[in-house]
C-alpha cells in the first residue's frame, strides 16, 4: 500500500522555469514531511522539510507548500538550473519510520 | 564530521547465498535505519535500530534481518537470496529521538547488491 503518492514520475523543465512536484498522503499520523534530492550513485540528501502546522516553507529557490486538510504537499523549485537535475523524493515520517514517494526524475534543460 | 559509511559499495551474489551489509553511522548518532531502493518500488523501509534494539520494522520477509552493535554500527543480513533482492540498500542514521523537530536522517551512499 503506497501511503505517499508522488507525481509526476518524470519532469522536464527549461532552465529558469519552475519545477513543481506534488505529493499526497493518507496517514494523518505523519508529523514531518521532508523532501530529498538524490543524484546518481549517491544516497538521498535532505533538501527541505516541513511540519503540518506550517502551510509554507521557503529555503532559497526551494519552497514547500502544505495543505493539511487536503493531505497534500508540493515542492516548487524556482529558477530551475541544470544542476537541479536529479531525482526528488517526498516523504512522510511518523516517529522514526519514513515512508517515501516513488520519486520524480527532474531534468532541467538549458 | 564524517558521514554515514556503508561497506561494501558493490556486491554480486548468486541465488540462494546470503549476504551481510555494514553501516557505520555518523558519530554520536544512535539510530540506524535501512532501506531498499529499486526502480519499481522506490525506497522501502526495512527496519530501524536504536541502542541495539529493533524499534521499527517494515513489511519484508524474515530473510531480511539486522542488528546493531554497542558502538551504533549496524549490519543487515539477507539469507537465501532471490533475484528480486537485487537493489540498492541504503542506511540512514539520526540522533534517534523520535518526534524531535530536527531529528533528520542522513543517508549513506548505499550498497549495490546484484543477485545472479
Amino acid at each position: 500500500q503506497q501511503q505517499v503518492k508522488q507525481s509526476p514520475q518524470s519532469l522536464i523543465v527549461q532552465k529558469g522555469g519552475i519545477s513543481i512536484i506534488n505529493c499526497a498522503y493518507e496517514n494523518t499520523a505523519f508529523d514531518y514531511f521532508p523532501w530529498y534530492q538524490q543524484f546518481p550513485g549517491k544516497g538521498p540528501a535532505l533538501l527541505i522539510a516541513i511540519r503540518p502546522d506550517v502551510s509554507e516553507k521557503k529555503e532559497g529557490r526551494f519552497t514547500i507548500s502544505f495543505n493539511k486538510s487536503a493531505k497534500q504537499f508540493s515542492l516548487h523549485i524556482m529558477d530551475s538550473q541544470p544542476g537541479d537535475s536529479a531525482t526528488y523524493f517526498c516523504a512522510a515520517r511518523v516517529y522514526q519510520k519514513v515512508t517515501f514517494g516513488i520519486g520524480t526524475k527532474l531534468q532541467v534543460i538549458p | 564530521k564524517a558521514g554515514v559509511t556503508q561497506t561494501p559499495r558493490y556486491l554480486i551474489k548468486t541465488r540462494g547465498q546470503q549476504v551481510t551489509l555494514s553501516c557505520s553511522p555518523i558519530s554520536g548518532h544512535r539510530s540506524v535505519s535501512w532501506y531498499q531502493q529499486t526502480p519499481g518500488q522506490g525506497l522501502q523501509f526495512l527496519f530501524e535500530y536504536f541502542s541495539e534494539t529493533q524499534r521499527n520494522k517494515g513489511n519484508f520477509p524474515g530473510r531480511f534481518s539486522g542488528r546493531q552493535f554497542s558502538n551504533s554500527r549496524s549490519e543487515m543480513n539477507v539469507s537465501t537470496l532471490e533475484l528480486g533482492d537485487s537493489a540498492l540498500y541504503l542506511c540512514a542514521s539520526s540522533g534517534g529521538f523520535g518526534g524531535a523537530i530536527n531529528n533528520e536522517q542522513f543517508f549513506g551512499p548505499g550498497t549495490r547488491l546484484t543477485v545472479l
